[in-house]
């Protein structure tokens, strides 16, 4: 299976509320990094967090990281219509980058 | 220039073609990737590239032929391929080091067999 999982698999929200998806992998990590795909088109890089860090920030996006519990968590704060797209967390087991099976987040105006 | 450009967008092809999809960037990446993408599912690694050698092949079938001409393209030729090879095909760079960095992604070639 895949290394990473995610919860939820869809997520609907009003534009202005915040939005969590988790992620959970299976090995040890050097880092994890986030990823978003609007619509079928190609992945955009969001933020990276490695595995000494446990909490890291770039504007709207808040990422924490438990190696203990093998474990990760995207917030989006005060989100847009524009973040409706599809999210992915990536880790890196054996040199190769492997996606977690995404959230879909649709952000209704 | 931080763009990975991908041609063609869009592709439809019979099961009897030959045909190539490139990618190129100029972001002095010496790491390259091809991805396969399924509707609704995350992308999976194909191929890589490092320092325009064959690094990773994901056991991926032989209709499928990765060449690296230089260190800004990478193309992937397609021959005789099967309806279930309809996907999403995406282009990746990094630094290398394993892709233990953050990859850059084309938009995509949308491929459709028939």
């Amino acid at each position: 299976s895949q290394q990473g999982e995610e919860d939820p698999q869809a997520l609907s929200i009003q534009e202005g509320e915040n939005a969590t998806m988790n992620c959970s992998y299976k090995t040890s990590i050097n880092n994890l990094q986030w990823y978003r795909q609007n619509s079928g088109r190609g992945l955009v890089h969001l933020i990276l967090i490695r595995s000494n860090e446990r909490e890291k920030h770039s504007g709207r996006l808040r990422v924490t990281l438990d190696t203990s519990k093998k474990s990760s968590s995207l917030l989006i704060t005060a989100s847009r219509a524009a973040d409706t797209a599809s999210y992915f967390c990536a880790t890196v087991p054996r040199g190769k980058l492997i996606f977690g099976q995404g959230t879909e987040l649709s952000v209704k105006p | 220039d931080t763009e990975v450009t991908q041609t063609p967008k869009h592709l439809v092809m019979g099961m009897t073609n030959k045909k190539s999809l490139k990618c190129e960037q100029h972001m002095g990446h010496r790491a390259m990737y091809w991805y396969k993408q399924k509707a609704k599912k995350p992308p999976e690694l194909m191929f890589v590239y490092s320092y325009e050698k064959l690094s990773i092949n994901e056991s991926v079938p032989s209709r499928f032929s990765p060449e690296c001409p230089n260190s800004s393209l990478l193309n992937l030729h397609l021959h005789a391929l099967q309806p279930e090879d309809s996907a999403l095909y995406l282009c990746a760079s990094s630094q290398p080091l394993l892709a233990q960095e953050t990859q850059y992604f084309g938009p995509g070639t949308r491929l459709l067999v028939l």
